[in-house]
């Protein structure tokens, strides 16, 4: 079945690092790929997508490239914020899952000043 | 402004008790979904529904039920709280093949 790992957290920055959060997927055919973000307190909101290999997906200076070689979606942001800290998820949907969102297991990211 | 409300932010219930969770979205979207959130484990899908009185099961449909009567109405049910029920739960909703919309969670406890 579809599934989505992430890397292990909890990730803890100083401000203005780069950043990078690792997301691999294994799906059949070609997924559309998502990150959503979770501040404390808060519902999941969606930070960024992309549809199809190759395509980039961006927000906020969060970027994603879509790697169907590599089956990998990975979030990088050049710079972060304080009020970037949060739990990043990264999700999966297939034409055959309709409307069904897979999701990883989240990762904390902590920015400290 | 998209809205998806729950109507509980935080419950406490005691293990044994019938225990209703609502969710009202103001988009008319066809699809509602019921996650739960557990450290380490992400978002697990419990139920979806993608019409009024249409249901499907997710991953971790057992002990729960659902309920859509309305359209922009979707309740998860909880037939006989158990504390491996503690959770955070999230409904959200989509239009077809669109991104999700989530609420801001209920944190249930059982005791």
């Amino acid at each position: 079945g579809d599934s989505v790992t992430q890397m292990e957290g909890p990730v803890t920055l100083s401000e203005e690092a780069f950043l990078t959060i690792n997301c691999t997927y294994t799906a059949t055919g070609y997924p559309s790929l998502f990150w959503y973000v979770q501040y404390p307190g808060e519902g999941l909101q969606l930070l960024l997508k992309a549809t199809k290999a190759d395509d980039k997906g961006s927000n906020k200076g969060f970027e994603a490239t879509y790697r169907k070689e590599t089956t990998s979606f990975h979030l990088e942001k050049g710079s972060v914020q304080v009020s970037d800290s949060a739990v990043y998820f990264c999700a999966l949907r297939t034409k055959t899952s309709g409307s069904r969102l897979t999701f990883g297991e989240g990762t904390q990211l902590t920015v400290n000043p | 402004d998209v809205k998806v409300t729950q109507s509980s932010r935080y419950l406490v219930k005691r293990t044994g008790e019938k225990v209703f969770l609502e969710c009202v979205q103001d988009m008319d979207h066809e699809n509602m979904f019921w996650y739960r959130q557990d450290p380490g484990l992400g978002l697990r899908l419990i139920y979806f529904s993608y019409d009024v009185k249409m249901k499907e099961k997710g991953d971790i449909p057992e002990g729960y039920s659902v309920s859509r009567e309305k359209k922009e109405r979707f309740s998860l049910i909880l037939e006989s709280a158990s504390t491996n029920q503690t959770s955070m739960y999230l409904c959200a909703s989509s239009a077809l093949q669109t991104e999700a919309f989530f609420g801001q969670g209920t944190r249930l406890t059982v005791v």
